[in-house]
């Protein structure tokens, strides 16, 4: 497609639910990036996947957090059991020299 | 580790003012720098960047400046419209390991009056 695409575009759950977002990276992008926007913050690096390598999970914050892609498409990313401290923006950028952001999936929990 | 430290705001400016808007980097090498911009009710879009020491990136009126010796990249610009009301990040990327991520200062939130 022609830019980033992030699914679903809000999100709320119930505390100890698992939640899945998506994020479809521009065609031929070979680096995947999670990041995470708190309310009034800045974003915090996550998770970054390049081609078919071993993903940098180096930001992850806790166990709870997982993602996966196959290959040079689709990612996701699982939060289990979800905490309050999970509410936030969650932005998946792809492309190497320059990121291109998708619209972010917003998360709330409750 | 690398970090970015920008001017808080909110900043309020009448339009056609000046614009200044604060960054100031650390890193452990030779990090790229970026503005990114996030307009109300939209993603987070590349305004400008530079990828080396005196580069000047400019976009829409828009200059930053990427000065080593003062470790800053000071995003500036000449006449604001209420159009470029908006959050702006700034960033660097310095490879580490075998990522290349971005780290943000805090934003800095624009409104720009009539």
């Amino acid at each position: 497609g022609a830019g980033v695409s992030q699914s679903p575009s809000n999100k709320v759950t119930e505390k100890g639910k698992d939640v899945e977002l998506r994020c479809d990276p521009i065609s031929g992008h070979t680096a995947l990036y999670w990041y995470r926007q708190r309310l009034g913050q800045g974003l915090e690096f996550l998770i970054y996947f390049q081609g078919n390598s071993a993903p940098d999970k180096s930001g992850l914050p806790s166990d709870r957090f997982s993602a996966e892609r196959t290959g040079e498409s689709v990612s996701t990313l699982t939060i289990q059991r979800t905490q309050q401290e999970d509410s936030a923006v969650y932005l998946c950028a792809s492309g190497a020299g320059t990121q291109y952001f998708g619209p972010g999936t917003r998360l709330l929990v409750l | 580790g690398d970090s970015v430290t920008q001017m808080e705001g909110p900043v309020t400016l009448s339009e056609e003012a000046f614009l200044t808007i604060n960054c100031t980097y650390t890193a452990t090498g030779y990090p790229s720098l970026f503005w990114y911009v996030q307009y109300p009710g939209e993603g987070l879009q590349l305004l400008l960047k530079a990828t080396k020491a005196d580069d000047k990136g400019s976009n829409k009126g828009f200059e930053a400046t990427y000065r080593k010796e003062t470790t800053s990249f000071h995003l500036e610009k000449g006449s604001v419209q209420v159009s470029d009301s908006a959050v702006y990040f700034c960033a660097l990327s310095e490879k580490s390991g075998s990522a290349r991520q971005l780290t943000f200062g805090s934003g800095t939130q624009l409104t720009v009056l009539p």
